[in-house]
Order: C-alpha cells, then sequence, then structure tokens
C-alpha cells in the first residue's frame, strides 16, 4: 500500500483556517486521497477525498498538488469541535470498476484548537 | 438513531471466556467491516464483508470470527478471549465504488 507521512499534531486558534498537511509521493495513478477525522471517544468520520482537482464539500477543502505527491485538508474556520486526530488515507480504484475495500490508517495528525 | 450501531459500548470480560459484538447499519450498505484500534496506533482491520454470503480474513483475524446474520448484521465474536484483545472496536459500512465509510461509535472492550 502507498504511505502517507503526516505531522503527528498542530495547534490552531479558533475561527483561523486550518491546513493540515500530507505527503504521498509514491501515489499510483489510481489511487484516490480520502480523508477522516477521528473525534474523542468515537469512531472515525468521513470528511472528503479527491483524485486530481481541488475538492470542496461542507466540511472541509481538499487541494491536491499538481504532481499529486501531497494534499492539504483546508479547515476554513476551526472551531473547538474540529479538535480530532485527522487521517490522510490512500485508497485504490481499479479500472474495472472496483475499489479498494481496505482504509488503512496510520496514526494520523492530532489537532487543537485554542479557544 | 445512528446509522451504525454497536452493541455493547463497553465491556469488560475474564480471559478465556467468549465474547460477542454486535453490528447493526441502516445505510443498506453491502459491505460491512470490522477494525480494531489500539492506543496511539492506526485502526487495522479484522474482517469485511461485501455481501451476506461473503465472508474476508483482514490483516489481523487470528482469534476472531465474524457472521453476517444478514445485509444489515454483522456481529464479531472472540471465542476465548485473551487479554491483548483488549481494544476499541469499530464496525463500519460502505457502498461500493470510491464512496467513504460510515462508522460506529465503537466497543471499549476490556479482557482480565
Amino acid at each position: 500500500d502507498a504511505k502517507t507521512t503526516q505531522p503527528n499534531s498542530m495547534e490552531s486558534n479558533e475561527e483561523e483556517p486550518v491546513h493540515l498537511p500530507c505527503n504521498h509521493s509514491t501515489i499510483s495513478g489510481t489511487d484516490y486521497i480520502h480523508w477522516y477525522r477521528q473525534l474523542p471517544s468515537q469512531g472515525p468520520e468521513y470528511v472528503i477525498h479527491g483524485l486530481t482537482s481541488n475538492v470542496n464539500n461542507r466540511m472541509a477543502s481538499l487541494a491536491i498538488a499538481e504532481d499529486r505527491k501531497s494534499s492539504t485538508l483546508i479547515l476554513h474556520r476551526a472551531t473547538l469541535r474540529d479538535a480530532a486526530v485527522y487521517y490522510c488515507i490512500l485508497r485504490g480504484f481499479s479500472n474495472s470498476g472496483g475499489s479498494n475495500y481496505k482504509l488503512t490508517f496510520g496514526k494520523g495528525t492530532l489537532l487543537t484548537v485554542n479557544p | 438513531d445512528a446509522d451504525v450501531t454497536q452493541t455493547p459500548r463497553n465491556r469488560i470480560t475474564k480471559t478465556g471466556k467468549r465474547i460477542m459484538l454486535e453490528c447493526s447499519q441502516t445505510k443498506g450498505h453491502d459491505r460491512m467491516y470490522w477494525y480494531r484500534q489500539d492506543p496511539g496506533l492506526g485502526l487495522r482491520l479484522i474482517y469485511y464483508s461485501f455481501d451476506v454470503k461473503d465472508i474476508n480474513k483482514g490483516e489481523i483475524s487470528d482469534g476472531y470470527s465474524v457472521s453476517r446474520q444478514a445485509q444489515a448484521k454483522f456481529s464479531l465474536s472472540l471465542e476465548s478471549a485473551i487479554p491483548n484483545q483488549t481494544a476499541l472496536y469499530f464496525c463500519a459500512t460502505s457502498e461500493g465504488g470510491n464512496y467513504g465509510y460510515t462508522f460506529g461509535s465503537g466497543t471499549r472492550l476490556t479482557v482480565v
């Protein structure tokens, strides 16, 4: 499985933007970049995913480098409820239409949000 | 009600006992998974099922078994619990394709 590298921890202030980086230099052409987050005492929660183009949804934005070897999850205005561990995961997708079933979780980035 | 419900939320059991963790979902997804999380580590896949008649081992299936009773129900059993199976267990569901997973809130299992 292609691996991802994330900082162990980051800190932000409430109502400020947060940029969470992820390096994935061995990404293959069929790998999608997925982000999940895990709030304290809860199961992981899907945040966003993308392949090549930048993506936006109600939770966050995903900026993908042109060479796809890195990506950044952007929380536009951090709140205290965004304090969580954020996981960047590569998930393959075959040309035959099947997806890689397995999500391989690393240690993620622990985001602390200060009031 | 939660989309993915796990029971019990917490359980303490003794070494050697058989224990079952249950998972039910209202998402209508065919694919279901069991993951384990240990402190400071990411989630690791135990078993997965793509439909009622399909059961597959994940990366750490030894000491565990599963049952897919219906599309909506997927149970994980520890036949003879041991202390190093103390962990947080998560059930998840997904559609086919490249959609995101939906996780339950987890079962915290302690084996003493």
